[in-house]
């Protein structure tokens, strides 16, 4: 159980173009879903929390009106890299989590969308 | 400023050889993770630890959370070549339990 899916795994485009990403749970309700950035040899960095229904919540240095984030459902959260440039280009993840039980905080993580901006 | 610092940052060792890497923080956390992160894949959870002083085994990983709830270890026993990977530390704040905080990371290469 527990399954994130992301889509696409890997991306291409065009300096000045946007891209989008989703993230899926497919065997739980994600009451929220998290971005993150990961460079190369780097740890996760937090981009942003959303939680279904409701406007995301940014981490400080993050622009929200270049990095849209939409949560429409229990199921699906999307990720738009909006007029994408070179310095965009990283390993973006996503992860849902359910209902808290016992442990509470339990994130479960897609396999990444690696996105490169030519 | 890095909340939770892993240390070593890297770890090269042979099959076989014991290992700790170790997660460390002045803040108090309500629960920690440990992942594991192959490239270009996402983070798999490997534990979850909640209780101060708790320990638990995987098969040959062992895990400890704090007394204090500030840090934890995970120990390799006899390392092999599969638990070559990148070795994620996480906890949640115990005054904002709704975000994980990462470490920053120990790369681990097992050689056979």
């Amino acid at each position: 159980g527990a399954v994130v899916s992301q889509h696409p795994s890997w991306v291409i485009c065009k300096s000045g173009t946007s891209v989008k990403i989703e993230c899926r749970s497919l065997d739980f309700q994600a009451t929220t879903m998290f971005w993150y950035r990961q460079f190369p040899k780097q740890s996760l960095m937090l981009m942003a929390t959303s939680n279904e229904g409701s406007k995301a919540t940014y981490e400080q240095g993050v622009e929200k009106d270049k990095f849209l984030i939409n949560h429409a459902s229990l199921t699906l959260s999307t990720l738009t890299v909006t007029s994408a440039h070179p310095e965009d280009s990283s390993f973006y993840i996503c992860s849902a989590r359910g209902l808290k039980g016992l442990a509470g905080d339990e994130q479960y993580f897609g396999p990444g969308t690696r996105l490169t901006v030519t | 400023t890095q909340l939770l610092e892993q240390s070593p940052q890297f770890l090269s060792i042979q099959e076989g050889e014991n290992l700790t890497v170790y997660c460390n923080s002045s803040s108090v956390f309500s629960s920690l993770q440990w992942y594991r992160q192959e490239p270009g894949e996402g983070p798999v959870l490997l534990v979850t630890v909640v209780t101060g002083g708790e320990v638990k085994k995987l098969k040959r990983l062992t895990f400890q959370f704090g007394d204090a709830r500030k840090d934890s270890s995970l120990h390799i026993t006899a390392a092999q070549p599969g638990d070559t990977g990148l070795y994620l530390c996480a906890g949640a704040l115990y005054y904002n339990t709704d975000k994980l905080i990462f470490g920053t990371g120990t790369r681990l290469q097992v050689f056979p």
